[in-house]
């Protein structure tokens, strides 16, 4: 089945700094790539997302890049801000056939300091 | 964005007992439901997938004959925890998946469920 691994576990970057989290994917056969923020005690929240037949995407601060051929992708938060603080979640899923079910990365939580 | 909602936010029961966890999409359709458990500062494992009008798919290590999922319609599927016990504690949290013609595999999650097994 699908592996997926993400790094760091922790981040701590300074207000106005970028933060980067990488996931890599074990299955071929994803296609769907979702990064969701959890805040305390909330549920996740889909942040963006990125299908397989595109590199990169970007909305407004927030960037996931996708290398198919090494099975890994990154999400990149520019100009963070204390709100920012939360924990992210990686996942891959199949869009078409197999397994339509979200596997998650370990998640990362990152820490903005003011 | 579309809103699932999930209830009760929060249970606490005696060991033994009995819980069922609702989760609702209320303004899309969803075709699969999955049911998720979190320990804290851990990642969300899946559980099972619901489909509506047939029998969940379970994950390896999930009875199934303690989880059931029942997904009677559309918006609603339902997990109930069968007589809980205290290692049963933690955090379930469903999520939906919306039928759109974007082909996408958009996700929605509930806000959760908290069981404490005393």
């Amino acid at each position: 089945g699908e592996n997926v691994e993400q790094h760091p576990s922790t981040l701590s970057v300074q207000e106005g700094d970028s933060a980067v989290i990488k996931c890599t994917y074990s299955d071929s056969a994803s296609n769907y790539f979702p990064w969701y923020k959890q805040e305390l005690g909330k549920r996740p929240q889909l942040i963006i997302d990125i299908r397989s037949n595109v590199g990169e995407k970007k909305d407004q601060r927030i960037a996931v890049t996708l290398n198919k051929t090494a099975k890994h992708f990154s999400l990149h938060i520019t100009e963070t801000q204390p709100e920012d603080s939360a924990v992210y979640f990686c996942a891959a899923s199949s869009v078409d056939t197999g397994r339509r079910a979200l596997t998650f990365g370990s998640g990362t939580r990152l820490q903005v300091q003011p | 964005g579309a809103v699932v909602s999930q209830h009760p936010s929060r249970v606490i029961c005696k060991s033994g007992t009995s819980v069922k966890i609702e989760c609702r999409s209320l303004d899309f359709q969803a075709t699969t439901m999955f049911w998720y458990r979190q320990f804290p500062k851990k990642s969300l494992m899946l559980m099972a997938t619901s489909n509506e009008g047939s029998k969940a798919t379970y994950e390896q290590g999930v009875e199934k004959d303690k989880f059931l999922i029942n997904h009677a319609s559309l918006t609603l599927s339902t997990l109930t925890v069968t007589s809980a016990h205290p290692e049963d504690s933690s955090f379930y949290i469903c999520s939906a998946r919306a039928r759109d013609i974007l082909a996408k595999n958009i996700q929605y999650f509930g806000a959760g469920t908290r069981l404490s097994v005393l």
